[in-house]
């Protein structure tokens, strides 16, 4: 079975550009959540999708959004990057709503994300 | 914030001995659960232990919960080389499905 999958691995974007970010959930898996995690920090939640709707989103900007497709994969796009959105973005899937708690997320390999 | 917070930030240990490491959080919970990170990568699952449990075992690892104080510790024993990671651990509340991680806790094993 194939593991969460998220590219790119590594972005470089400039000050005031955005950036997307894609992943792809566990086969089965509907619910999809992103967090990022800056360097030295714990992970911050972003966003959560489940069911190709959001559900949940943390306390970011609205520059910060996202979208789950049919298939359950998931975009996360970051607009007007700012030099503090350097960080590694992880994105995490789980069962559907209302099982998922009681699950382990898995988790991606996370996007390097670097704003210069 | 429901993020949880673990303690201490950081533990050096030699090969073998024990490793315990804390995580306090705030609110109400469903579950509790912690995960291993290697060198800022993804995270990986390795014990869930629910609210109405007191204590869990999964091979060298074992984990405490304390509902009354809010408070979880995880033990690792017989440590190895291996073991060298970030632990964080994560709240699931009754009301949704995302997990609010601690800030981590930076295990170092020396051989």
């Amino acid at each position: 079975e194939a593991g969460v999958t998220q590219s790119p691995t590594h972005l470089i974007k400039t000050r005031g550009q955005q950036a997307t970010l894609r992943c792809s959930p566990i086969s089965g898996h509907t619910s999809v959540y992103w967090y990022q995690q800056a360097l030295g920090l714990g992970l911050q939640f972003l966003l959560w999708y489940d069911e190709g709707e959001e559900r949940n989103r943390g306390n970011f900007p609205p520059r910060f959004s996202g979208r789950q497709f049919p298939n359950y994969s998931s975009e996360l796009n970051v607009n007007a990057l700012e030099l503090e959105d350097s960080a590694l973005y992880l994105c995490a899937s789980s069962w559907t709503l209302g099982t998922g708690s009681s699950y382990g997320y898995t988790f991606g390999s996370g996007t390097r994300l670097t704003v210069v | 914030s429901q993020q949880g917070e673990e303690d201490p930030q950081a533990l050096s240990i030699q090969e073998g001995e024990n490793a315990t490491m804390n995580c306090s959080y705030k609110t109400s919970i469903n579950n509790l659960q912690w995960y291993r990170q290697n060198s800022g990568r993804g995270l990986v699952h390795l014990i869930l232990i629910r609210s109405n449990e007191r204590e869990k075992h999964s091979g060298r690892l074992r984990v405490t919960l304390d509902t009354s104080k809010k408070s979880s510790s995880l033990l690792i024993t017989a440590s190895r080389a291996a073991d060298t990671a970030s632990y964080f651990c994560a709240t699931a509340t009754n009301t949704g499905n995302q997990f609010y991680f601690g800030t981590g806790t930076s295990l170092t094993v020396i051989p």
